[in-house]
């Protein structure tokens, strides 16, 4: 089983700041990488899917990076919509497998 | 609309016995393979199981083997979760979504771009 390592656990920001998030991979999964965000008492969202392609209507803001087992999501310019959890997700193998998750709160 | 609406939760004892479903609307489900998620309460994201676009293929995370089982029916634009055995820990919301597949230099890359808002089960004595 693939292991997903997400960094920091929290992230405290002010709107307009940069975010970055990382994600560790514990064996090589080339871009098979996805992003989702999820907020409290919804169902979670896909951001970025295969490490950098922006997912449909999703604000160029967000971007996703990196492959084999380091990759990180960056979000340039934090709006107020986008204080909640993200999530790294592979799909390299079954089972595909979650990272823990980082919260991004507002400081 | 592009929607999932799951069903089917509920309150049971352990060692006991529910079946989820998600109805698919505005896309042509029978194209697309699709998940289940499950989320327990204060937790993160657990994938639970995942079946092709005919139900001949399935794959499971290790924890559901023997226990759960997916399937769907095109006909009817549903996908369902047979849970057996239930235990304190299946205790979560489950969501049920549908798989992208995109292809990138020769190779397919899957997510998740479609969720339901989730249905709740709680196993308790």
């Amino acid at each position: 089983e693939i292991v997903l390592t997400q960094s920091p656990g929290t992230l405290s920001l002010s709107p307009g700041e940069r975010a970055t998030l990382s994600c560790w991979a514990s064996q090589n999964i080339g871009s098979y990488l996805a992003w989702y965000q999820q907020k409290p008492g919804q169902a979670p969202r896909l951001l970025i899917y295969a490490a950098s392609s922006r997912a449909t209507g999703i604000p160029d803001r967000f971007s996703g990076g990196g492959s084999g087992t380091d990759f990180t999501l960056t979000i340039s310019r934090l709006e107020p919509e986008d204080f909640a959890v993200y999530y790294c997700q592979h799909c390299a193998n079954s089972p595909w497998t979650f990272g823990q998750g980082t919260k991004v709160d507002i400081k | 609309e592009v929607q999932l609406v799951e069903s089917g939760g509920g309150l049971v004892q352990p060692g006991g016995s529910l079946r989820l479903s998600c109805v698919a609307s505005g896309f042509t489900f029978s194209s697309h393979w699709m998940t289940w998620v499950r989320q327990a309460p204060g937790k993160g994201l657990e994938w639970v199981a995942n079946i092709r676009q005919d139900g001949n293929e399935m794959y499971y995370v290790d924890s559901v083997k023997g226990r759960f089982t997916i399937s769907r029916d095109n006909a009817k634009n549903s996908l369902y979760l047979q849970i057996n055995s239930l235990r304190a820990e299946d205790t979560a919301v489950y969501h049920c979504a549908r798989i992208i597949a995109v292809t990138i230099f020769g190779l397919a890359n899957y997510a998740m771009d479609v969720w339901g808002p989730g249905t709740t089960v709680s196993v308790s004595s």
